[in-house]
């Protein structure tokens, strides 16, 4: 079974919108960190936010924003205000406490459009 | 500057001869690994390191070797890449090797074509 889910392949969202880029993710560890990561045309990977298991309270990172449902097992990442900066490939990323590896889902290609 | 860095960026090879894309961080991180990137498959991991002389497998280790003989340093080993292995790789490195709250800090990628 797959660790991380993200069923988006592309997105587009006009400039100025927000927009949800869904994350499901597998495990029956009760302790684990999620992660999203931005890698833009230019190809590096870029951390953006971040949520453990435990956190009561939703991610918040600037314009970043982590919806995290546990009961559903899903870490949407929220992006406000779209900025055409923000096209980009969007990944999000689980590692569990019992494990020492960290699984990638297969990510979503964002487009602003202006 | 606090970094990950890989060479080269960019790496052109025939069947069979050995290479080594190299990997350095100097942030002082206990945890370090390898992933490929291939479309539509998402990034997965090929090996990872616990520390200096602890090494793991991870999804797609066949084909590749590491060592991590000094803290910083966690090169990838091809001994006879095949067209197969052509993808873009990363390198990434995360301060806590037992702590799944650490996030991953990555090197630029390395684009490699095995004709």
């Amino acid at each position: 079974a797959q660790k991380i889910t993200q069923t988006q392949p592309g997105m587009f969202v006009q400039e100025k919108e927000a927009v949800t880029l869904d994350c499901t993710y597998d495990t029956s560890d009760p302790s684990y960190g999620l992660f999203w990561y931005k890698q833009p045309s230019s190809g590096e990977m870029i951390f953006l936010i971040y949520q453990g298991s435990y956190d009561q309270q939703n991610a918040t990172e600037g314009r970043y924003s982590l919806n995290f449902q546990k009961a559903r097992k899903s870490a949407n990442l929220v992006i406000s205000a779209s900025q055409l900066g923000d096209s980009a490939m969007y990944f999000c990323a689980m590692r569990e406490n019992t494990g020492n590896q960290f699984y990638f889902g297969t990510g979503t290609s964002l487009t602003v459009i202006p | 500057e606090a970094q990950v860095t890989q060479n080269p960026r960019y790496l052109i090879t025939v069947t069979g001869k050995k290479l080594t894309v190299t990997c350095s961080q100097n942030m002082n991180h206990e945890y370090m690994s390898w992933y490929r990137q291939d479309p539509g498959l998402g990034l997965r991991q090929i090996y990872y390191s616990m520390n200096v002389e602890v090494t793991d497998k991870g999804d797609v280790p066949e084909g590749y070797k590491v060592s991590r003989k000094e803290k910083r340093n966690f090169p990838l080993i091809l001994e006879s890449p095949s067209p197969n292995q052509t993808s873009l790789y990363f390198c990434a490195s995360s301060l806590l090797g037992n702590n799944y709250n650490s996030p991953l800090h990555f090197g630029n990628g390395t684009r490699l074509t095995v004709t």
